[in-house]
């Protein structure tokens, strides 16, 4: 029940195109759900988070979709740039106490210019 | 953004050595700090949990004696892998906690471990 799956495991998109990568979760009591952005070398970076009180949640070009009822949520990357190349990580968590994050698998993202 | 400092970057030592790594909050007190290990093109791996001047809580299957963790203040955790061997080469990683909520969780940026 503490599982994140991620979903693809490795994506190839052009510049300028949409990078959805996809995350499900299944225990319920979890209520913080961020993104992380890791570059080869170094740790991981916040890149965005949502609550479950919202459906969506958008910074610039990253946009968070949740879905609570199907225990899913979604990273959308629009206008996708070579910079966005890096490997994302979701991750799951209750917001309080002391609470483990449980990271999914990850997805390599590699945009073509 | 609140800063947390990884040292040393990178290290290789000869096997059957210990190497240390500290990992620093810079500008805020962490009340938990956490040690995750990364193998090439896989997810990070929780190894253990550390609150200031407690005993580290260490994730199953982890050895607690390969891996001393000390959180002697609420900015500084240390991670010691004893008696290294070339299975214990990977990326380690730590992670410091402002409060109790993970929204204040902040990484460091890594040690790369190559053990000869």
């Amino acid at each position: 029940q503490q599982q994140v799956k991620q979903s693809p495991q490795s994506l190839i998109v052009q510049k300028g195109g949409i990078s959805i990568i996809n995350c499900a979760y299944e225990n319920t009591a979890f209520d913080y759900f961020p993104w992380y952005q890791q570059f080869p070398g170094k740790g991981p970076a916040l890149l965005i988070a949502i609550r479950p009180d919202v459906s969506e949640k958008k910074e610039g070009r990253f946009t968070i979709s949740f879905n609570k009822s199907a225990k899913q949520f979604s990273l959308h990357i629009m206008d996708s740039q070579p910079g966005d190349s890096a490997t994302y990580f979701c991750a799951a968590s209750k917001s309080q106490g002391a609470q483990k994050l449980v990271f999914g698998q990850g997805t390599r993202l590699t945009i073509n210019p | 953004g609140a800063v947390v400092s990884q040292h040393p970057s990178w290290v290789i030592c000869k096997s059957g050595t210990s190497v240390k790594i500290e990992c620093r909050s810079l500008d805020f007190q962490a009340t938990t700090m956490f040690w995750y290990r990364q193998f090439p093109k896989q997810s990070l791996m929780l190894m253990a949990t550390s609150n200031e001047g407690s005993k580290a809580t260490y994730e199953q299957g982890v050895e607690k004696d390969k891996f001393l963790i000390n959180h002697a203040s609420l900015t500084l955790s240390t991670l010691t892998v004893t008696s290294a061997h070339p299975e214990d080469s990977s990326f380690y990683i730590c992670s410091a906690r402002r409060g109790w909520t993970n929204e204040k969780l902040f990484f460091g940026s890594g040690t790369q471990l190559s053990v000869l």
